[in-house]
């Protein structure tokens, strides 16, 4: 059973960067079957996709986020990474990493829990 | 960018009803890239739906979508408890990217 498992920061600073990883268990970073994305939900609102990697570290983005967003893989510890850069309170929200199943017609079929991450001084 | 928009925002309903929950594309989407998912207060959402109308691995059958174009569908033939929550559609774009609607909350009447 593939699990993902975000961790991190819980708080960050204004102006600062929020740096997150996801560890991906039961299953291969590196198979060709699918992108590993970020996606974010503001308390009480709705799901905003942030961006994904290929393992072979190809990216997309969400053009609103692009100036601000990195995404990374690392193939031998099993794990993708965001990087949110110039954050402001608009930023707090419930972080999720997703496996994107292509075969899924790119639906996203495993989330992880989820890791609560605040903006404040 | 492709904006979608669900309806109703809330439905109320009882269990053993069906109901219906709406997707509307301010473009035209490609079936094929249409999924829905639900989400339950505290946890992550939950893929139900992919290319429309497929049922993901171990989703009642009470669960279907439907739909082609600009306009999609979810509907669940007969409610149960466990089944009120929020849901949500997505699409994955030619521009490789995804929008999601902004839900709509199906509470116990």
């Amino acid at each position: 059973q593939v699990q993902l498992q975000e961790s991190g920061p819980g708080l960050v600073k204004p102006s600062q960067t929020l740096s997150l990883t996801c560890t991906v268990s039961g299953g291969s970073i590196s198979s060709g079957d699918y992108y590993w994305s970020w996606i974010r939900q503001p308390p009480g609102k709705g799901l905003e996709w942030i961006g994904y990697i290929y393992y072979s570290g190809s990216t997309y983005y969400n053009p609103s986020l692009k100036s601000r967003v990195t995404i990374s893989v690392d193939t031998s510890k099993n794990q993708f990474s965001l990087k949110l850069s110039s954050v402001t309170a608009a930023d707090t929200a419930v972080y999720y990493c997703a496996r994107v199943q292509l075969g899924y017609s790119y639906g996203h079929d495993y989330w992880g829990q989820g890791t609560l991450v605040t903006v404040s001084s | 960018e492709i904006v979608l928009t669900q309806s109703p925002g809330t439905l109320s309903l009882s269990p053993g009803e069906r109901a219906t929950l709406s997707c509307r594309a301010s473009q035209s989407v490609s079936s094929s890239y249409l999924a829905w998912y639900q989400q339950k207060p505290g946890q992550a959402p939950r893929l139900l739906i992919y290319g429309a109308s497929s049922r993901a691995t171990g989703i009642p059958d009470r669960f279907s979508g439907s739909g082609s174009g600009t306009d999609f569908t979810l509907t669940i033939s007969r409610l149960e408890p466990e089944d009120f929550a929020v849901y949500y559609c997505q699409q994955y774009g030619s521009s490789r990217g995804y929008t999601f609607g902004q839900g709509t909350k199906l509470e116990i009447k």
